[in-house]
């Protein structure tokens, strides 16, 4: 079973990138790794996803390693709107048809004006 | 707005009781998972379901139970009901439950055990 290890939180200015880490050990090679952000009183809510390499979408980048031992979240150009609690899954599929599936602790990400 | 929707908001009682907890998938989706978020602990993943059936299983204590009904909705029962259970509970939905689909969350049911 992966364990993930996030920082607790994170402070950035409004405009800056940021970028939040998850390590993921034990993570085999076709573990999919899912970022959600959540904002207090709300469910989280689906940022990216990603298997390798890079993704980008409209909102967000993920970089992953060749050893996919970790992943990286890039927010650019943070704006107040962005102060959240971001997590990493790890979805595994040990069998057929079963899942694991582990959240990092949450990132709190604080943008200040 | 998720799709997903979760009643009741806000449930409070005492310590022994036993609770049900209410989920609604988006339309379309066949697959519920339910999470257990309080403070210490942050997402704990408990159960999920496919077009009713167990398909994976966290770490869900044997006082919980779960089932989703053939109109697909699905319900959490937690019984016995102690202090350390008071936790926001959520309940996601996604099409299939593949390990890489999106899961969209309900607003969640704050527990409070007193």
């Amino acid at each position: 079973l992966a364990k993930t290890t996030q920082p607790i939180s994170m402070d950035s200015y409004e405009g800056q990138e940021v970028n939040i880490t998850c390590s993921h050990n034990n993570i085999a090679t076709n573990d999919y790794i899912t970022w959600y952000q959540q904002f207090p009183s709300q469910g989280p809510r689906f940022i990216i996803q990603g298997y390798k390499t890079k993704v980008t979408n409209e909102v967000a980048s993920l970089f992953i390693p060749a050893d996919r031992k970790s992943s990286t979240l890039s927010l650019p150009r943070v704006s107040l709107s962005d102060t959240a609690v971001y997590y990493c899954l790890v979805v595994q599929e040990p069998g057929a048809g079963s899942y694991q599936l582990t959240f990092g602790k949450g990132t709190k990400l604080s943008v200040i004006p | 707005d998720s799709g997903v929707t979760q009643t009741p908001k806000h449930l409070i009682t005492a310590t022994g009781q036993r609770v049900t907890l209410r989920c609604s998938p988006r339309s379309g989706d066949l697959s519920v998972y339910w999470y257990q978020q309080s403070l210490d602990q942050g997402l704990q993943f408990l159960i999920q379901y496919y077009n009713g059936e167990e398909r994976a299983k966290g770490n869900i204590l044997e006082r919980f139970s779960a089932q989703q009904f053939p109109d697909l909705h699905s319900e959490l029962n937690l019984s016995s009901l102690e202090l350390g259970d008071s936790a926001l509970y959520f309940c996601a939905s996604s099409v299939v439950g593949g390990a890489r689909e999106t899961q969209y969350f309900g607003p969640g049911t704050r527990l409070l055990v007193l």
